[in-house]
Formats: structure tokens, C-alpha cells, sequence
């Protein structure tokens, strides 16, 4: 099974710190995913990377960056925490290079993040 | 841009008896893909179902089936024979090709909160 663990479930930070969630998948999969997910707005995309390095800006960017140096880990950055970003984060990850992939992203479990 | 609505914000079902969840597509490409995830309380995304735009047949998983009108643009998901472990959020997602790389990604819609009762 593929397994994509997030280094942490629940996470507490305060305003203005520098926030770092990782995600490492064990599968190879050449594709990463961050996404936030709010109650009644479904998953956003933050993020997505689809080679070593490589990365592309999803539809909320803004206030995050995001780091692939390795295949098999992908992590999120805010740069300055802010009080809006409270809000479960999600990392996904999926086989293929193909854009026409019919293969499924796969989930980690989720952080919950809270900013004072 | 590509729009995925669920209509249906929350969905109550008896056990056993089956249940339709809605989902509307809107895009402009020829080639995409639908799926359909399972998020119980618990959080964790459960991929369930796939369905191409070129595939002849409605997708099948187990009690899972994909009823894809098309010309409608609609991809509802059809739980039959419901339990009470179905109680969860249900998301429909579709694929979009990215414009200017090899690689794609998944825009959901908000979801629909199924409860399933005894």
C-alpha cells in the first residue's frame, strides 16, 4: 500500500513564526500535492510539484512556498504565519508523469494547524 | 479554469437502502478524468472511483458506481445497499492537464456530508 505520512497531526504555532509541514511518500511517485481544506470551500490547492525541484503554483499560493529536494519528501512553508492559514493541511502524492494519468492521489492523514 | 459543484451539502440515507450523491462538471477539454474520494471523521482522503471521458462504461467499484451523463456533464456517485461506515464527506474531483508541463491536478468541489442511519 502507498503510505504518505505527514510529520505532524496536530500542530500549534503563533503569528508571525516561520512554519515548516512535511510530507514523505514511499512509493516513488514523481507527483506532490499541499493542499488546505476549510469547511465549506473543499480542498484548494496550494502547491504541486511534479519532478525533483520542480514546482508549480496552485490556485492559493500566496503566504506559502514549498520545497522538493528529494522524490520522496515535499514540504510546505509559511514564510510568516498568519492567523487565516489556521486550516487542515493535506499532502498528496500520485504515479506518473503521463497528463492524462488516470491514477489516484493519494492522501497522508492530514495536520491540523492552528496560529495564534 | 475547470469548476466541479455538489449541489448537496449534507444527505441522510436509512442503512440498506441506496443513495445518489450529485456532482456537475464544467470544462472545455476533451480528455479529462473524474474521481470520487471518502473522508470519514477520522480525516483521511480514501480514493474510490474513477471515470474517464473517453470510457464507454459507467465505473463500478464494489457498491460504488459512477453514473456519467456526459452530455449533461455530470458524474453522480451511487452508493447501494448504504452502511452506517459510509457516514462520512464525500468529494468529486476532476483531473485538469497543466497548460505548460507534463503534470496535472485535481480541482474538488465542496463536498457532501452523507449520514447514514440506523
Amino acid at each position: 500500500d502507498v503510505k504518505v505520512t505527514q510529520s505532524s497531526r496536530y500542530l500549534v504555532k503563533r503569528t508571525g513564526e516561520k512554519v515548516f509541514l512535511e510530507c514523505v511518500q514511499d512509493m516513488d511517485h514523481e507527483n506532490m500535492f499541499w493542499y488546505r481544506q476549510d469547511p465549506g470551500l473543499g480542498l484548494r490547492l496550494i502547491y504541486f510539484s511534479y519532478d525533483v525541484k520542480m514546482k508549480e503554483k496552485g490556485d492559493i499560493p500566496e503566504g506559502y512556498s514549498v520545497s522538493r529536494e528529494k522524490k520522496e519528501r515535499f514540504s510546505l512553508i509559511l514564510e510568516s504565519a498568519s492567523t487565516n492559514q489556521t486550516s487542515m493541511y493535506l499532502c498528496a502524492s500520485r504515479r506518473g508523469q503521463s497528463r492524462w494519468s488516470n491514477q489516484p492521489q493519494h492522501f497522508g492523514d492530514g495536520t491540523r494547524l492552528s496560529i495564534l | 479554469a475547470q469548476k466541479i459543484t455538489q449541489t448537496q451539502p449534507g444527505m441522510f440515507v436509512q442503512e440498506k437502502e441506496a443513495v445518489t450523491l450529485d456532482c456537475t462538471y464544467d470544462t472545455s477539454d476533451q480528455s479529462y478524468g473524474l474521481f470520487w474520494y471518502k473522508q470519514p471523521s477520522s480525516g483521511e482522503m480514501i480514493f474510490l472511483i474513477y471515470q474517464g471521458s473517453y470510457d464507454e462504461q459507467n465505473a463500478t467499484e464494489g457498491r460504488y458506481s459512477l453514473n456519467f451523463q456526459k452530455a449533461r456533464k455530470s458524474a453522480n456517485l451511487v452508493i447501494s445497499a448504504s452502511q452506517l461506515g459510509d457516514s462520512a464527506m464525500y468529494f468529486c474531483a476532476m483531473r485538469e492537464a497543466h497548460p505548460e508541463t507534463s503534470g496535472s491536478r485535481l480541482t474538488f468541489g465542496e463536498g457532501t456530508q452523507l449520514t447514514v442511519n440506523p
